[in-house]
């Protein structure tokens, strides 16, 4: 069954710590994976894609990876305005219609 | 500013009662999906249209019926028939061109009077 889990659920860091978020994906061929931002009582704002074991895509302090099992979300030196929920989802080269999204990681930065 | 537009912010259903959430989008995307969010589960997928006067079903469709009579919009009813409505719903949209993200809204809380 198609399945992508994100890690950890919640994560509490100080101003200027960095961390990684991680999501990892079980699907039969894998057409894109794509990063989300959600602040509470919003939708969720589109971050980067993925399309391939190796590459990386960056914005400011956020920086996407690519494997062939996961991807991590890297945060470096964060700020309290990037505290939200982060959500991954991948589509499927079998089925492109949809995309299959984890639960999220809720970050919260502190100053 | 082209995106998507969600109303009401805020809908309270009493028992028995049909209600509709909007989605309009200018975007000039042919996709557009409807999902529901609920505490500690991922977006699922309720319905979606690839282009006018058509639509599929989603992971969790039942209790729900969709239109899609212009390419702006993608409206949502919650039958009386869906037992438990309660959650965050969201309206998305895409290009079908190329591996594109889908682009959200900002949702429609619906709770149970």
């Amino acid at each position: 069954e198609d399945q992508v889990t994100q890690s950890p659920e919640a994560l509490r860091l100080q101003e200027g710590e960095s961390s990684s978020l991680n999501c990892s994906y079980t699907v039969s061929g894998l057409r894109g994976l794509f990063w989300y931002r959600q602040d509470p009582g919003k939708g969720p704002e589109f971050l980067f894609t993925l399309y391939s074991a190796g590459e990386e895509k960056e914005k400011e302090r956020l920086k996407a990876t690519l494997t062939k099992k996961e991807s991590f979300l890297h945060i470096t030196a964060p700020k309290p305005e990037d505290s939200a929920t982060y959500l991954c989802a991948v589509r499927a080269t079998y089925n492109t219609d949809k995309l299959i999204f984890g639960t999220g990681t809720r970050l919260q930065v502190f100053p | 500013d082209g995106g998507i537009t969600q109303s009401p912010k805020y809908l309270f259903r009493k028992e028995g009662q049909n209600v509709t959430l909007s989605c309009e989008q200018n975007l000039n995307h042919d996709a557009m999906y409807w999902y529901r969010q609920d505490p500690g589960q991922g977006l699922r997928l309720i319905y979606y249209s690839q282009i006018v006067n058509d639509f599929q079903k989603g992971d969790i469709a039942e209790g729900y019926s969709v239109s899609r009579e212009k390419k702006e919009s993608f409206p949502l009813t919650v039958t009386s028939a869906q037992k438990n409505p309660t959650a965050f719903y969201l309206c998305a949209s895409s290009t079908l061109v190329g591996n594109q993200p889908q682009h959200f809204g900002d949702g429609t809380r619906l709770s149970i009077l």
